[in-house]
């Protein structure tokens, strides 16, 4: 069965406070890794999708990075507009349903105070 | 990226009525589409997976009968909760990818409040 553990539960950084939020995952063949930014009261916005290790992408304050075993996000100089929950999800080799089932961890909720 | 529209925003019903909420895909089309559930503070729990012109695929612990599934076109999916009760109060959230092997794009989510 995926798995897909993130960490820290919460976070509360000060502006320009860098850190990284990170995110477990086991599963049997890793099809990609996602990163969705979710406000109150909204659905996920996609942020970046990674397949293979080692691969990063970048996004203004935000990099997203891949190893065989975990993924983290890196803030950079956050701002308080990066408050939100962040959440990474695993898409699996195999899955009956199209292959683009998600499964998702438990989400980072950072605060970021001016 | 593409855009996935869910109505309503947010609904409040009278316990033993039925809801409907609507997905649709507004620039691509969706042969799938995937309903969650998200209780407060908590992550999305995948409910059914939508499939155009077929059953939809339900999650263990899904009652079928009460959270029933229309994936009547290409481009909207529906799910109706029926006989709603207090406890069925929760975020309801779409989503669809755009091909195979790709990211999904999720709606705005539904907040259902049943009293």
């Amino acid at each position: 069965e995926d798995q897909v553990t993130q960490s820290p539960e919460a976070l509360r950084l000060q502006e320009g406070e860098s850190s990284s939020l990170n995110c477990s995952y086991t599963v049997s063949g890793l099809r990609g890794l996602f990163w969705y930014r979710q406000d109150p009261g909204k659905g996920p916005e996609f942020l970046f999708t990674l397949y293979s290790a080692g691969e990063e992408k970048e996004k203004e304050r935000l990099k997203a990075t891949l190893t065989k075993k975990e993924s983290f996000l890196h803030i950079t100089a956050p701002k308080p507009e990066d408050s939100a929950t962040y959440l990474c999800a695993v898409q699996a080799w195999g899955n009956n349903n199209a292959g683009n089932m998600l499964t998702f961890g438990g989400g980072t909720r950072l605060m970021v105070k001016p | 990226g593409a855009v996935v529209s869910q109505h309503p925003s947010w609904v409040i019903c009278k316990s033993g009525t039925s809801v409907k909420i609507e997905c649709r895909s507004l620039d691509f089309q969706a042969t799938t589409m995937f309903w969650y559930r998200q209780f407060p503070k908590q992550s999305l729990m995948l409910m059914a997976t939508s499939n155009e012109g077929s059953k939809a695929t339900y999650e263990q612990g899904v009652e079928k009968d009460k959270f029933l599934i229309n994936h009547a076109s290409l481009t909207l999916s529906t799910l109706t909760v029926t006989s709603a009760h207090p406890e069925d109060s929760s975020f309801y959230i779409c989503s669809a990818p755009t091909s195979v092997n790709t990211e999904a794009f999720f709606g705005q989510g539904t907040r259902l409040t049943v009293v």
